[in-house]
């Protein structure tokens, strides 16, 4: 069964860029025919979508976000990642990589999920 | 990309049925069979509950079921029970491939 666990570290100062990783078992990130996602949920506050990569290195990014994200695959490690830059208390959340079969419309396997905030 | 229109709370007493919506456009929720719910309990990652408007994923209970009619989604829970109550969220691909969810319903059970 896919499983995803997600590192990265819990505080970004202000302006500097989060980076986040998402590693995959269970199955190699190249063969389960996956698009792997980014969504990240403030506190409180409701899911928002910020991107889709697959293996092959496509993308997909949220209009209100694309400038300043970028998402990477690395087949070697059985993993994606997550760049945002210019991180400010707007960006506060708590970021989940899913993972969304090629085909499908829905995320059918979710990280455990990573509070990011700004550091002060 | 606007948000998903989505009722902020729905309460139900054990037993009863609920249902709740989730609106959006001719772009997202109108365009394309590709609605999709989760429920996410406090701290913990959202879970498919539906997905493709109508389909129960293996494991989700039949009491849950999802219907759409032009741009306004709806999730129905049959026989609530207390587990139920939670965070609910609707999902939908967007005619500009991305993709868009709902603020989130917030269930209670009395």
């Amino acid at each position: 069964q896919l499983q995803l666990q997600q590192s990265g570290p819990g505080l970004v100062e202000p302006w500097a860029t989060l980076s986040l990783t998402c590693g995959v078992s269970g199955g190699s990130i190249t063969s389960n025919s996956y698009y792997w996602g980014w969504i990240r949920q403030p506190p409180g506050k409701g899911l928002e979508w910020i991107g889709n990569i697959y293996y092959s290195g496509s993308t997909y990014y949220n209009p209100s976000l694309k400038s300043r994200v970028t998402l990477t695959v690395d087949t070697s490690k059985d993993q994606f990642s997550l760049d945002l830059r210019s991180f400010t208390a707007a960006d506060t959340a708590v970021y989940y990589c899913a993972g969304q079969r090629f085909g499908e419309y829905h995320f059918d396997t979710w990280g455990q999920g990573t509070l990011v905030t700004v550091s002060s | 990309q606007s948000a998903l229109t989505q009722p902020a709370s729905v309460s139900g007493s054990p037993g009863q049925s609920i249902t709740f919506s989730c609106t959006g456009t001719s772009n997202d929720v109108g365009h394309h069979n590709s609605v999709s719910w989760y429920q996410q309990h406090p701290g913990k990652a959202p879970k498919l509950m539906i997905y493709d408007v109508t389909n129960r994923p293996s494991g989700v209970s039949i009491r849950f079921s999802g219907s759409k009619s032009g741009n306004t989604a709806s999730l129905t829970i049959s026989g609530l029970r207390a587990e139920d109550e939670a965070d609910y969220y609707c999902s939908s691909y967007t005619s500009i491939n991305t993709w868009v969810f709902g603020g989130g319903t917030k269930v209670t059970v009395l």
